[in-house]
């Protein structure tokens, strides 16, 4: 079954407003890895967390892991239409040879 | 900048027909992968290869067979297409076979079983 989980699985917001997404693990993850999905592309690659308690910032994007590496964060301040897409969290099982992606979360921003 | 090449982009089959998916990347990766990607079911780890010669099973690897015979190359094979098959199927590298290395999509190949 899927290792990582991420809620919610869809989010519609107004542009300007702010938008999460949480990942799950039922393990302690080494890293975890977010990345983006346009409606119709691939997944392109964001950012990678490592340390416990880490927080990362890109531009509007801040990405928290949590404390005892088993939970992870993606916040967007003030969304824009740019944002919309799907966004997944990816960990890696076990040796780190397989990479378990979430469920990901569909961002949907209403202009 | 090829990076990771997947082929078809679209394909139709009919049920009990057989088809491969071709992926090359050309950055010289270890790790390759095939995932699908179904709705609400995020992205599924089908097989996977660290290297040439040596392959693993995923997530959801029954009714795939895959190959690594040479470090650019991982075709994904359907011996017997079922429409539970029906999906959006991602090849993917990353430069080693260990956690923490960025890992870098193909395009995407939409696959329908009819």
């Amino acid at each position: 079954g899927q290792q990582v989980m991420q809620i919610p699985q869809y989010q519609h917001v107004q542009e300007g407003e702010d938008f999460t997404t949480y990942c799950n693990s039922s393990t302690t993850l080494s890293n975890i890895q977010w990345y983006k999905q346009r409606p119709g592309g691939h997944p392109v690659f964001l950012i990678q967390l490592v340390k416990s308690g880490e927080v990362k910032k890109q531009k509007r994007l801040t990405f928290q892991f949590g404390e005892a590496k088993k939970n992870s964060s993606l916040h967007i301040t003030a969304t824009q239409t740019t944002d919309v897409g799907t966004y997944f969290c990816a960990g890696p099982k076990g040796t780190g040879n397989q990479f378990y992606f979430g469920t990901g979360t569909s961002l949907t921003v209403i202009p | 900048n090829a990076g990771v090449t997947q082929t078809p982009k679209f394909q139709v089959l009919k049920t009990g027909q057989s088809m491969t998916l071709q992926c090359a990347q050309d950055m010289n990766h270890e790790y390759m992968s095939w995932y699908r990607q179904d709705p609400g079911m995020g992205l599924r780890l089908i097989h996977y290869s660290v290297g040439a010669g040596i392959t693993d099973q995923g997530e959801v690897p029954n009714g795939y067979n895959v190959s690594r015979s040479t470090t650019e190359d991982f075709p994904l094979r359907l011996l017997s297409a079922a429409p539970s098959q029906t999906s959006v199927y991602f090849c993917a590298s990353s430069f080693r076979a260990s956690s923490g290395n960025t890992i870098y999509f193909g395009e995407g190949s939409w696959l329908t079983v009819v």
